[in-house]
């Protein structure tokens, strides 16, 4: 079965520091992997993909992403983080055994950034 | 282009009852998925309905349902309410172009109580 699984449930990081947020994943296949960010009240906002290719997958506000297959992680990464960061963000896997969009998320990690 | 719609954005129910949400995908998405995001069980797939049918289905109890019209609109109706119900529902619209993304709409809030 397909999983994600997001260790930390917060981070926190000073604004300008580089912020690291963790994300293994099990899949049966080659995996198809997804970074979301959602603000308070908000709907999911897309941030970045990895299909195929490149192991370094670069999105959207700065983040990207290292895929390593030896690890089973897909850590989403930004050099220089900003107050506005500071929101929740999900990584998830794509269930492409059942063919489709059946997407299967992580419980999520919470970011606070600190002026 | 539009984005996903979802309404109600709110909605307070009352155990027992039945409760309906609207989900309008981008234009000429045919695809529409539904998620469950509660604080204890996070976001959880519900179902997937392509061209009016339905492609995937979560692990749900049968008062969860849902259907897509020809214009590609979604529903998905929760029958005899229970205090656990209680979420933010998620639509989202999966693209046939770009690979594999979905677009998500903001949410329906919806409380038992």
């Amino acid at each position: 079965a397909q999983s994600v699984a997001q260790p930390e449930d917060q981070v926190n990081v000073a604004e300008g520091n580089p912020l690291t947020v963790k994300c293994t994943y099990s899949v049966s296949g080659n995996p198809y992997l997804f970074w979301y960010v959602q603000y308070p009240n908000r709907g999911l906002q897309f941030l970045l993909k990895y299909i195929t290719g490149d192991n370094l997958v670069k999105g959207s506000y700065g983040f990207e992403a290292e895929f390593n297959k030896s690890q089973t992680s897909f850590h989403l990464k930004k050099p220089s983080a900003l107050v506005s960061d500071s929101a929740l963000y999900f990584c998830a896997v794509r269930d492409i055994t059942t063919g489709g969009f059946k997407t299967i998320f992580g419980a999520g990690t919470r970011l606070f950034v600190k002026a | 282009k539009a984005g996903v719609t979802q309404t109600p954005r709110y909605l307070i129910k009352t155990r027992g009852q039945q409760v309906t949400l609207s989900c309008s995908p981008i234009s000429g998405h045919r695809s529409v998925s539904w998620y469950q995001q509660t604080p204890g069980q996070g976001l959880q797939f519900l179902f997937e309905y392509f061209s009016e049918t339905q492609r995937n289905k979560g692990n749900f109890p049968g008062r969860f349902s849902g259907r897509q019209f020809s214009n590609s609109r979604s529903e998905m109706n929760v029958s005899t309410l229970e205090l656990g119900d209680s979420a933010l529902y998620l639509c989202a619209s999966n693209s046939g172009t770009e690979v594999y993304e979905q677009y998500f709409g903001p949410g329906t809030r919806l409380t038992v109580t």
